[in-house]
């Protein structure tokens, strides 16, 4: 059965503070994404990865920062965080890069930054 | 650039039939994606129909695909208060190697 784990389901942050959202997959996937999700604007890709220790930039990257060092965890990282980066944090993988192949999601991460 | 459009809400009657609408502006897009969002979860994908077919039923759904309007839509049939969740459209771009492009997200209400 297809699983994606997130380690947390709720954080609370001070703005200024370093944190990490953890992902992992246990399905041997070589892609994986990290996008946020916010009412009305829908889900936006911060940066999605194709390889070990390889990222990519997706359409809003600015205030994030990535790290794959094994092929099953990808990780989110938010350097000083900050208000406006209140938001829910989804992580998902997918096995290659056709358009038939399915992303899963995991259950997501609602992240406060007070 | 790419745009997924969708309207925010919807409400029907448990029994009716839902229908909702999405726009695209990428007329390349291979494959275009219906996903499911229940309350505190992540995201499960519906069904998914390429973008050389007009018409894919599964069950209570069916999507339908107008590439000249740039127009798909997804009909559930039968709606249960079960299907009350919100509902993503998103599209898959030629030579972008699996990147979705999302829509905003449609809020289906069932009411008994």
């Amino acid at each position: 059965d297809v699983k994606v784990t997130q380690s947390s389901r709720y954080l609370v942050k001070r703005t200024g503070e370093k944190v990490f959202l953890e992902c992992v997959q246990d399905m041997d996937h070589e892609n994986m994404f990290w996008y946020r999700q916010d009412p009305g604007l829908g889900l936006r890709l911060i940066y999605f990865s194709y390889d070990v220790k390889m990222k990519e930039k997706g359409d809003i990257p600015e205030g994030y920062s990535v790290s794959r060092e094994k092929k099953e965890r990808f990780s989110l990282i938010l350097e000083s965080a900050s208000t406006n980066q209140t938001s829910m944090y989804l992580c998902a993988s997918s096995f290659g890069t056709s358009g038939t192949d399915t992303q899963y999601f995991g259950p997501g991460t609602r992240l406060t930054v007070l | 650039g790419e745009d997924v459009e969708q309207s925010l809400f919807l409400s029907v009657r448990e029994g009716d039939s839902s229908v909702i609408n999405c726009t695209y502006t990428d007329s390349s897009s291979t494959y275009l994606y219906w996903y499911k969002q229940e309350p505190g979860a992540g995201l499960q994908l519906l069904t998914y129909i390429f973008s050389n077919m007009d018409m894919k039923q599964d069950q209570r759904l069916t999507v339908l695909l107008n590439k000249k309007d740039k127009h798909l839509s997804l009909r559930i049939a039968d709606t249960q208060t079960g299907d009350s969740a919100i509902y993503f459209c998103a599209e898959s771009i030629n030579n972008q190697g699996g990147k979705l492009i999302f829509g905003q997200g449609t809020e289906l209400s069932v009411k008994p």
